[in-house]
């Protein structure tokens, strides 16, 4: 079946500093989904990508879905301390499935 | 409601009991899912529910798990003979067409099996 594979799993960055977060698929995806989940919450959609080679941006925020739809990457500048939480993807090809998520920890 | 519910927010229970979580999706959503978090870890698919087609119940991960959608709304998740490893927080999740949309997840129930 569809596997979405996540990394890394944890990632601890210095505040200012970038953080990047990958998301591949064993399958092409018709769409993607990134959410975040903040420590004691639930998941939060973020974004939807939809077309081959999109790039959205939100703020301080960027995703991009591959050519082949079967990758997709979440990049953060210059974090902040609320960026703190782990971050998922989700790759939806007929059924939709979560990968392992990324856990960003913020030095100040 | 104006977002997903779901009760008990925390359940105690001990080894062998059976436990019943429940979820209210957004009214008018017609795709619900369950998952399931252990402390720290990602969200474990269990199974998900898409209007009047058969549930699709490929994440359970044993006959212990069941779960039902009552006229298309509420759905309820039952776990027969708890074990210690049940122990995790289950959260509920409801969209309005199923993966093409955001999915919105209630806070969760937090099981510990003693």
């Amino acid at each position: 079946g569809q596997q979405v594979m996540q990394i890394p799993q944890y990632q601890h960055v210095q505040e200012g500093e970038d953080f990047t977060t990958y998301c591949n698929s064993s399958t092409t995806l018709s769409n993607i989904q990134w959410y975040k989940q903040r420590p004691g919450g639930h998941p939060v959609f973020l974004i939807q990508l939809v077309k081959s080679g999109e790039v959205k941006k939100q703020k301080r925020l960027t995703f991009q879905f591959g050519e082949a739809k079967k990758n997709s990457s979440l990049h953060i500048t210059a974090t902040q301390t609320t960026d703190v939480g782990t971050y998922f993807c989700a790759g939806n090809n007929n059924d939709m499935r979560f990968g392992a998520g990324t856990r960003l920890t913020v030095k100040p | 409601g104006a977002g997903v519910s779901q009760s008990p927010s925390n359940k105690v229970t001990e080894k062998g009991k059976d436990v019943e979580l429940r979820c209210d999706p957004i009214s008018g959503h017609t795709a619900l899912y369950w998952y399931r978090q252990s402390l720290g870890q990602g969200l474990e698919f269990l199974i998900y529910f898409q209007g009047n087609s058969a549930p699709d119940k490929s994440g359970l991960p044993s006959d212990r798990f069941s779960a039902e959608r009552t006229g298309g709304s509420v759905s309820t998740l039952t776990i027969q003979r708890t074990q210690q490893e049940d122990s995790a927080v289950y959260l509920c999740a409801s969209s309005s067409w199923t993966g093409g949309y955001e999915q919105y997840f209630g806070p969760g129930t937090r099981l510990t099996v003693t």
